[in-house]
């Protein structure tokens, strides 16, 4: 189903508490991205990755940590100083870290504090 | 860094009538510009794409048009059919710099066809 994994599809978490979105592509794409979606605020972008073991900060990368060991692997941690993560969470990969191809998206992670 | 932005928020339409969302880009160093079609509950795919030495591109009844002295471009629907309805997304691809690569969403256009 594209090739892309999200896990999981609703997750919960206590106020505090840290937790770990994962993302797994079998596409064997070097580019990998983190966005939040938010009504009306479109996809903004948290973290990406064009190759493994580097990447770099997005718009709204403050509370959020990720790393990027294997190339197939993305995840992300929304840790207890993000003060609204309430969101869709969704994970996209491209083929290359060449600009000018097609990102791919996961079904995406709704991650609700409470 | 890069700055999309994108309108209208919301686009009302007749069946078999046309469609534009338009699209603006603040770093000339962008040269890819994809354009995707989110439905209820889905994930985001890809509808068009166009890159920066292209003006504009056709696929059916889709067509993207790229101005690159006014760094704007556009998503052109025509006919369109209540299937069309979603939100659309525009985005540019930075090319430059320690930022390279960078993909940046527009805020998204709630296209709804009515019959």
């Amino acid at each position: 189903d594209g090739g892309i994994t999200q896990s999981p599809k609703y997750l919960f978490r206590k106020e505090g508490q840290n937790v770990t979105l994962s993302c797994e592509q079998n596409l064997n794409h070097d580019a990998m991205y983190w966005y939040r979606q938010d009504p009306g605020q479109g996809l903004r972008l948290i973290y990406y990755s064009q190759i493994v073991n580097d990447f770099q900060k997005g718009d709204i990368a403050e509370g959020y940590s990720v790393s990027r060991e294997k190339k197939e692997s993305f995840p992300l941690t929304v840790t207890s100083a993000q003060k609204n993560p309430t969101a869709f969470y969704l994970c996209a990969s491209s083929p290359t870290g060449r600009v000018g191809t097609e990102a791919f998206f996961g079904q995406g992670t709704r991650l609700t504090v409470v | 860094g890069e700055n999309v932005e994108q309108h209208p928020s919301t686009l009302s339409v007749q069946e078999g009538d046309s469609a534009v969302i338009k699209c603006t880009y603040s770093d000339s160093a962008s040269n890819y510009f994809p354009w995707y079609k989110q439905e209820l509950g889905k994930r985001p795919q890809l509808i068009i794409d166009i890159r920066s030495n292209v003006g504009e591109k056709k696929d059916q009844r889709i067509a993207v048009t790229l101005n690159k002295t006014a760094k704007h471009f556009s998503l052109h629907i025509t006919e369109t059919q209540p299937e069309d309805s979603a939100v659309y997304f525009c985005a540019a691809m930075f090319a430059g710099g320690t930022s390279y690569g960078k993909l940046t969403f527009g805020q998204g256009t709630i296209l709804t066809v009515h019959p």
